[in-house]
Order: structure tokens, then sequence, then C-alpha cells
């Protein structure tokens, strides 16, 4: 079974461009969560998604935003970038109650 | 609302020695609970869960964890450490409020195995 899987690896980006990653959740799976592991922040919520509805965001402004397409796999946009937003980003996704399966996750970096 | 404390942020050890990497919850609800290991440049593995029933939980390579309901806490065991199992390890908590199976991690413990 092919695990979740995230692209790209590493994405390098100046202050104020615009961002896209992508995920492909676990064969099955309708949910997808989006997750931003900044330096010494543990993993932070942004977004989760299912059945192609945004279903909760965290603390998290408006810049970023995402979507999930028919076959379950994902976007998530980061607009204006800027430089605190270097991190990793991982991606997880499950099918409910059950735990949460995670990508190795898209490094970005902000100049 | 739910809250998870890794109470230590890094945990040296030596080879072959014991190891317990503690985690605290709160939630006034039933609760779901979690162990993930992360490797350097990786994403999460899940370690071992806890959904219901038994309340010792045997996970992969070796590591096990107990659920303390009256104490509220999810403490990572293994009788014997390795250097491989050198990694960070984020505990989380998940209790459906709201329709909501989110989890919340804690910020990590950095499990340091000397030889």
């Amino acid at each position: 079974e092919a695990g979740v899987t995230q692209s790209p690896t590493h994405l390098i980006k100046t202050r104020g461009q615009q961002a896209t990653l992508r995920c492909s959740p676990i064969s099955g799976h309708t949910s997808v969560y989006w997750y931003q592991q900044a330096l010494g922040l543990g993993l932070q919520f942004l977004l989760w998604y299912d059945e192609g509805e945004e279903r909760n965001r965290g603390n998290f402004p408006p810049r970023f935003s995402g979507r999930q397409f028919p076959n379950y796999s994902s976007e998530l946009n980061v607009n204006a970038l800027e430089l605190e937003d270097s991190a990793l980003y991982l991606c997880a996704s499950s099918f409910h109650p059950q735990p949460q399966h995670f990508g190795d996750g898209t490094r970005l970096s902000i100049l | 609302a739910q809250s998870v404390t890794q109470l230590d942020s890094q945990v040296p050890v030596f080879e072959e020695a014991p190891v317990e990497l503690r985690c605290n919850y709160s939630s006034s609800v039933s609760v779901y609970l979690f162990w993930y290991v992360q490797y350097p440049n990786q994403g999460l593995q899940l370690l071992l869960k806890y959904l219901s029933g038994s309340t010792l939980v045997k996970g992969i390579n070796g590591f096990e964890a107990e659920f303390n309901k009256s104490q509220t806490s999810f403490h990572l065991r293994k009788p014997s450490v390795h250097i491989s199992d050198t990694a960070e390890y984020f505990c989380a908590v998940s209790d459906g409020t709201g329709g909501s199976y989110i989890p919340t991690f804690g910020r990590g413990t950095s499990l340091i195995v000397h030889p």
C-alpha cells in the first residue's frame, strides 16, 4: 500500500511569491490534514479537508488556503510568502477515527 | 479543549538503558491517544495508539505506553534503547469534540541515545 506522498520535497521561494504544495493520501482515506512544523514550534494544525470540503482551519491567516480534489488529493497554497513561512509542511490522511498517516513533507524555504 | 504537555524537551540516555518519555493531556471527554516518531528529514510515523480497551499498549520497535486516566497521562517506555531510536517523539490526543478528530500534538521530546 502506497503511503501519503507529498511534492515537491523542497521548494525555495522569495518573499511575496506564492507557493503550491501537493499531497496524495493513502487510498481509501477521505480526510487530508495540513500541518506547519517550524523550527522549535512543534506541529501547528493548518487545514482539514474531508470529502472535498474544508472542515476546519487552524489559527493561520487567509493567505494560507487549499482545496481537495475529487480523488481526495489536496493542494496547499500560500500567498504573499513571508520569511516566517519557512518550515516543513506535513500532510496527513486518515479515515476517522483511526490515526493519521503522514507524508515526508515539503521543506519550504523563503529567501 | 484538548491540550498535550510533553514534560521533557530533551532526554539523553545511554544505549541499552531503559527510557520513559512523559506525556500528560487535558480533555473533558474520552480520548484517543497516540505516540509518533520523527526521524531527521522525514514525516511522522505512528508508534502506537490507544483507542479503547487495555490500558497497556504495545507498539512498534519495542515501545509501549500506558494510559492512566486518573493521572491523565500516556507515558512512552522502552526497556532497552538503541542508537537508532535517536529521534523526535510526539504525543498527540484526539477527543472528537464537535465531530472533529483533529489531534493536538505536544511540542515533542528529543531522545538522544549515546553509545
